[in-house]
């Protein structure tokens, strides 16, 4: 079975910290993506991976970086953490061919006060 | 540009009966496809069923089915018997082509499934 895993389900942060979230999937997958989700909105893709070293914007990338310096780590980062990312943060993985099905975390869940 | 649409942000459906979930979608691609999410209360994101833009077949897995109607570009999530356990958030998303061997998933904004005894 596949499995993603992220470091924390709970979170609770300050303005203006920087935050680390981490994802480790463990089925080789080329692919890795991270999402935040709120409530009437859905997923919404913040930025994904293709390949180690290989990043690429998302819909809404700002305020957020990332980093994959191995294939099965994937690594999110908040520079300065503000109250309007308190939100759920999911990390999935796919291999890169059809039908390119998505393989999900537990979530964290990030609260930033 | 494409889109996916889910306009029932809650149902109700009594155990044991079966329920229809609603998707449309818009997309120019010729090569798409279309997916449905399970979200349990816990928060994890379950797969449930994959349909092919060119598979001919209605693409079934246990008591998921999905009702895939091209020409309408809709692709309905029905579940039979319903049981409580299948009471989550439920989330339809279709492949978007980037390039290469990567493609982005765009989620609609999910149907939350409440299932009664």
């Amino acid at each position: 079975d596949v499995k993603v895993t992220q470091s924390s389900r709970y979170l609770v942060k300050r303005t203006g910290e920087k935050v680390f979230l981490e994802c480790v999937q463990d089925m080789d997958h080329e692919n890795m993506f991270w999402y935040r989700q709120d409530p009437g909105l859905g997923l919404r893709l913040i930025y994904f991976s293709y390949d180690v070293k290989m990043k690429e914007k998302g819909d809404i990338p700002e305020g957020y970086s990332v980093s994959r310096e191995k294939k099965e780590r994937f690594s999110l980062i908040l520079e300065s953490a503000s109250t309007n990312q308190t939100s759920m943060y999911l990390c999935a993985s796919s291999l890169g061919q059809v039908p390119y099905e998505q393989y999900f975390g537990p979530g964290t869940r990030l609260t930033v006060t | 540009a494409q889109k996916i649409t889910q306009t029932q942000p809650g149902m109700f459906v009594q155990e044991k009966e079966a329920v229809t979930l609603d998707c449309t979608y818009d997309t120019s691609d010729q090569s798409y496809g279309l997916f449905w999410y399970k979200q349990p209360s816990s928060g994890e994101m379950i797969f449930l069923i994959y349909q092919g833009s060119y598979d001919e077949q209605n693409a079934t897995e246990g008591r998921y089915s999905l009702n895939f109607q091209k020409a309408r570009k809709s692709a309905n999530l029905v579940i039979s018997a319903s049981q409580l356990g299948d009471s989550a958030m439920y989330f339809c998303a279709m492949r978007e082509a980037y390039g290469g061997a990567t493609n982005k998933l765009i989620f609609g904004t999910g149907t939350l499934l409440a299932v009664q005894p």
